[in-house]
Formats: structure tokens, C-alpha cells, sequence
């Protein structure tokens, strides 16, 4: 099983559409975990972190389950310009080294 | 500012050459990545820096070589390259490692011949 699972898509939705995706991860000793996006033949940017309350940003809403080790990601009211691939990262573990660990992203298109 | 720079933004080397990337950043952070991405895969994590320091090393083969001159810079000499070595190479930086978010500069796009 590999530690950090997501579905990689395509997610193709309309404009204006509600999508949803998870992230999965195997080690329940992660510490930390973030959503990136990244768009074609650019960087990954921060989207948001995720923490153990919740935490939204405009349209996007991030959520932590420990119980079923998995974040997800809400984008409402989707745009054009939401197109790209959103990469989770979850991070720490058993031990005091870093780890750092991207799931392989999903694709998401918005058409119009 | 969350602002990581790199440089070049594109390079083309042979396999007999030595070149180096570089990347910069002013955020005061204390913990600095290279990661080597290719097409449609997520980044691999190459190397870590904390504090200046070489913490991690991700069984990385020595034809790639990590330098901290300063909090600020970060360089990764190149030498011997193959061809699949090919890819997209970003630097990141964190306030510190673990768990904290990083900020990836623009990357530099490496073409080996």
C-alpha cells in the first residue's frame, strides 16, 4: 500500500459545480498536512493546511478524519481557472526525521 | 514576501559537463529542498538543509552534490548527468523542517543530451 493515496483523476466538472476529492495515508503518526496545487509545467503552490478543526478558505474547504486517516478537499462554486493538480503532502512520523511525502495528485478540469 | 527564487529557469548540459542550480530566499527560513520532478509524477524529495545543515538525503546518487553557502542560498552541482536525469528540479523552503508549509521557487527545467 503506498503511504499517501489519492485518485488521480481526471475530475471533470462544470463551471459552478461543487467537487470533492480525498487523500488517504497509511502512517497514523503523521503530523501534518497540506493541500498544493500545481499547474502545467509550474511549481506546486500552497493551497491550504489542513488542521484537525477544519479550516476554509473562500470555496475551499479542507477536512482531517484521524480515525480514517484521510483529507479531503472541497472546491465550491468551481471556475475555469481551479484547473490544475492538487497534490497532498503529509508529513512526520515515527521519527524525529523528516518526512515528507506527496500523494501522486489528482486532475481536475473545469469546463465551461 | 513568499518568494523562492531559481536559477536558470532552463538549462541544456551534456553528460561530461559541471553546472549548477541555484536558488535563493529572503523569508528567514531555516529549512531549504531541492526536489527533482518529472511529467505527471508528483516531486521527489532529493535533499534537505536545516539550519544549513544536510539533514536528509534521499539516496541520492553523488553525480548530484547539495551545497548550503548561507541561510539564504542554496545551490545543487551537477556532473556526470545521464539523460534521465532530464526533469524539472524545484527548490523549496520552510520556517523550519517538519511540519511546516513550504514554498517552492518556479524550478529550474533540465534537459541532459
Amino acid at each position: 500500500r503506498k503511504e499517501v493515496e489519492q485518485d488521480p483523476g481526471p475530475f471533470n466538472v462544470p463551471e459552478g459545480a461543487t467537487v470533492a476529492f480525498n487523500c488517504t495515508y497509511s502512517n497514523s503518526a503523521s503530523q501534518s498536512f497540506f493541500w498544493y496545487r500545481q499547474d502545467c509545467r509550474k511549481e506546486p503552490k500552497l493551497l491550504m493546511s489542513v488542521y484537525s478543526s477544519g479550516n476554509e478558505d473562500g470555496r475551499f474547504t479542507a477536512q482531517l478524519n484521524r480515525a480514517s486517516q484521510y483529507i479531503s478537499l472541497l472546491i465550491r462554486d468551481s471556475k475555469l481557472s481551479d484547473s490544475a493538480t492538487y497534490l497532498c503532502v503529509v508529513t512526520g512520523g515515527y521519527s524525529s526525521a523528516s518526512k515528507i511525502i506527496f500523494g501522486s495528485g489528482t486532475r481536475l478540469s473545469i469546463r465551461p | 514576501d513568499t518568494e523562492v527564487t531559481q536559477t536558470p529557469k532552463h538549462l541544456v548540459m551534456g553528460m561530461t559537463n559541471k553546472k549548477s542550480l541555484k536558488c535563493e530566499q529572503h523569508m528567514g527560513h531555516r529549512a531549504m529542498y531541492w526536489y527533482k520532478q518529472k511529467a505527471k509524477k508528483p516531486p521527489e524529495l532529493m535533499f534537505v538543509y536545516s539550519y544549513e545543515k544536510l539533514s536528509i538525503n534521499e539516496s541520492v546518487p553523488s553525480r548530484f552534490s547539495p551545497e548550503c553557502p548561507n541561510s539564504s542560498l542554496l545551490n545543487l552541482h551537477l556532473h556526470a548527468l545521464q539523460p534521465e536525469d532530464s526533469a524539472l528540479y524545484l527548490c523549496a523552503s520552510s520556517l523550519m523542517t517538519d511540519s511546516y508549509e513550504q514554498y517552492f521557487g518556479p524550478g529550474t527545467r533540465l534537459t541532459v543530451t
